[in-house]
């Protein structure tokens, strides 16, 4: 069974500033995808990008970018220019033969002025 | 307005007692799911339906139950057999299979048993 794993429970960034939370995971499938999601105060999931395992360049969604290794199977979000309403629990999900999603267990980002 | 609707916002019942979840969607999406969300842990798929009259069991099926009568609505039962109840549910849908298509998700019901 796939499993995804987000080492990094908490997070803090500065207004402006630019994180990057860490997302792994294992899988001995070729053809995947991974998405982040952003879950807000009001706990309703956001999609804010994905990657398909079998593209190379790396998703890019305005402020939010992916850095995906698919050897190391590694896929990192990273957040530019951060924003208050950034602010939220972040989950990484992989989705392969199976047919359903897995989550993480969440990164919270705080953002600070 | 298209979206997600699922009621009430928290819900309190004894243990012992079935409850009922509701999901009501409007986008004419084909597939719909049910996820459980415990603190510390992400989301674990508890049904999903892909057409009508037509669901199958995710990650942790056990004591509950749906049904899809209409493409609308997708109702989860959480039933006394359920161990540990109490949890937040988010109900998702989308147009046909992810990834192609995204998922999109209600509010959530946050149950408590007692």
């Amino acid at each position: 069974a796939q499993t995804v794993t987000q080492s990094q429970p908490e997070m803090s960034v500065q207004e402006a500033e630019t994180v990057t939370l860490s997302c792994t995971y294992d899988t001995s499938e070729s053809d995947y995808y991974l998405f982040w999601y952003k879950q807000p105060p009001s706990r309703q999931m956001i999609l804010v990008i994905r990657q398909e395992a079998y593209k190379q360049q790396n998703a890019t969604e305005n402020r939010f970018s992916v850095n995906f290794q698919k050897a190391a199977k590694s896929f990192s979000l990273k957040i530019s220019d951060s924003q208050l309403g950034d602010a939220a629990m972040y989950f990484c999900a992989y989705y392969g033969t199976a047919s359903k999603l897995t989550f993480g267990t969440g990164t919270r980002l705080q953002v600070t002025l | 307005d298209g979206g997600i609707t699922q009621s009430p916002k928290y819900l309190f019942r004894k243990e012992g007692q079935n409850v009922t979840l509701s999901c009501e969607q409007n986008l004419n999406h084909d597939a719909m799911y049910w996820y459980r969300q415990d603190p510390g842990q992400g989301l674990r798929l508890i049904y999903y339906s892909q057409i009508v009259n037509d669901f199958q069991k995710g990650d942790i099926a056990e004591g509950y139950s749906v049904s899809r009568e209409k493409k609308e609505s997708f109702p989860l039962t959480v039933t006394s057999a359920q161990k540990n109840p109490t949890a937040f549910y988010l109900c998702a849908s989308s147009f046909g299979s992810v990834p192609t298509y995204e998922q999109y998700f209600g509010p959530g019901t946050r149950l408590t048993v007692t």
